[in-house]
């Protein structure tokens, strides 16, 4: 496996479920992202990690819970949703934090339904 | 506020040249982004600018005017594959976070 993967890629769930999205980078980078992409809106960070320390949490609904349990690996747990949560909730990663040219390497996404 | 605008949607014919600008207000500048998502696909980086100017790579090309806030990214000789989102952000002083426009989708006609 090569870049950023994600996995569920479709997620469909009910407001009372609980589900985690699964992000892994094979990058070797010190930073990771989770960012929400909803239909003709700018994707919106949502959490930030470097070093596996939360470094931002941009004022996301608890009903979002991150978890970084080492470098490589990302988690979005998801706890009684709303249905406009559905999107696709995409991960990134970047060699390091805060630095200006930092590009960063996205995932393909999880396409999230809430029904 | 802070805000990044670009165009919702464009066409334009295979072969020929499209512009697609985009203008920034943002709480300082650290660099400008454009990505390219194909439709359910991971956004790819094309291009980044940090001084103002022209920055060519192939058929792509992206210019950056920092005292006007504005962008653009020209892709020449288009290509149906380039149908795709074509997405601008800015790495703003909030800790180098960057900002995304909402992205204008490209449709590549032949």
């Amino acid at each position: 496996e090569t870049g950023v993967t994600q996995t569920p890629r479709h997620l469909v769930m009910g407001m009372t479920n609980k589900k985690s999205l699964k992000c892994e980078q094979h990058l070797g980078h010190n930073a990771m992202y989770w960012y929400k992409q909803s239909a003709k809106k700018p994707l919106e960070l949502m959490f930030v990690y470097s070093l596996e320390e939360r470094v931002e949490n941009n004022s996301v609904p608890s009903r979002f819970s991150p978890e970084c349990p080492n470098s490589s690996h990302l988690f979005l747990h998801l706890h009684t949703l709303q249905p406009e949560d559905s999107a696709l909730y995409l991960c990134a990663s970047s060699q390091d934090y805060g630095d200006f040219y930092n590009e960063q390497f996205f995932g393909p996404g999880t396409r999230l339904t809430v029904l | 506020g802070q805000n990044i605008d670009q165009p919702t949607e464009m066409t334009a014919t295979e072969g020929a040249i499209v512009q697609i600008n985009c203008t920034y207000q943002t709480s300082g500048f650290n660099g400008l982004f454009w990505y390219q998502q194909h439709a359910g696909e991971a956004p790819t980086f094309l291009s980044y600018n940090v001084l103002d100017g022209l920055e060519e790579k192939g058929r792509f090309s992206s210019f950056l005017s920092r005292s006007k806030g504005y962008s653009y990214l020209l892709l020449k000789e288009l290509q149906m594959k380039d149908s795709a989102s074509y997405l601008c952000a800015v790495r703003d002083d909030n800790n180098n976070d960057m900002r995304f426009g909402a992205g204008t989708r490209l449709t590549v006609k032949p």
